[in-house]
């Protein structure tokens, strides 16, 4: 069983560009949540995924965007990078409803914002 | 508004001691409780899931408890050894089943 993967592993870019992060989810699982996490804080719930639809989103403004795939990996977008957007981003996958309402999370995506 | 709260946010012990994590969460009408590790710089490592009709979880040397009525979670590791330190983070999930929120986490150092 292949577990939750994330690319790129780190990424530094400039203030006001544009970057897509990508995760796969763990075989079997049909929705993905997108977390950030700053220096020192909890992970915070930016958006989740269910079959390609957007299920719930948390207090991030709509430059951050995201999309499921057919094969249920998704990709987080964020544009006009700012930059208290450096952190850690971690996608965790599940399967809600099939006895499986745990998250499991990927190793994350260090963004650097400079 | 739910909001997470865990205390203490650093705790350092001697191998072989017994320990107690706290979480407290603000609203009761959660769906379910579940605590994590992680290490640092890394992605987060599920430990236990508590469902909201549920009392306790165990694992091995850890054991999670959630009264929903007075909104808490204790997290108990048996007999620490080194290789557990890291920083515990809990995470209630709501009544929606979408999003987890998370506490700031106890980093636990263990020495030898």
């Amino acid at each position: 069983e292949t577990g939750v993967t994330q690319s790129p592993t780190h990424l530094i870019k400039t203030r006001g560009q544009q970057v897509t992060l990508r995760c796969s989810s763990q075989s079997g699982h049909n929705t993905v949540s997108w977390y950030q996490q700053a220096l020192g804080q909890g992970p915070q719930f930016i958006f989740q995924y269910y079959r390609e639809e957007e299920n719930g989103r948390g207090n991030f403004p709509p430059r951050f965007s995201g999309l499921q795939f057919p094969n249920y990996s998704s990709e987080l977008n964020v544009n006009a990078l700012e930059l208290d957007d450096s952190a850690l981003y971690l996608c965790a996958s599940s399967s809600p409803g099939a006895g499986g309402d745990t998250q499991y999370f990927g190793p994350g995506t260090r963004l650097t914002v400079l | 508004k739910q909001e997470v709260t865990q205390i203490p946010a650093a705790l350092s012990v001697p191998e072989g001691e017994n320990l107690v994590l706290n979480c407290s969460f603000t609203d009761s009408a959660i769906y379910n409780l579940q605590w994590f590790r992680q290490d640092p710089g890394k992605g987060l490592t599920s430990l236990l899931l508590i469902q909201s009709s549920q009392r306790e979880q165990t694992s091995g040397r850890l054991n999670a408890s959630l009264d929903k009525s007075s909104g808490r979670s204790t997290l108990y590791i048996a007999a620490s050894q080194p290789g557990d330190s890291a920083t515990y983070l809990c995470a209630a999930i709501n009544q929606a089943g979408t999003a987890l929120i998370f506490g700031k986490g106890t980093t636990l150092s263990v020495s030898s």
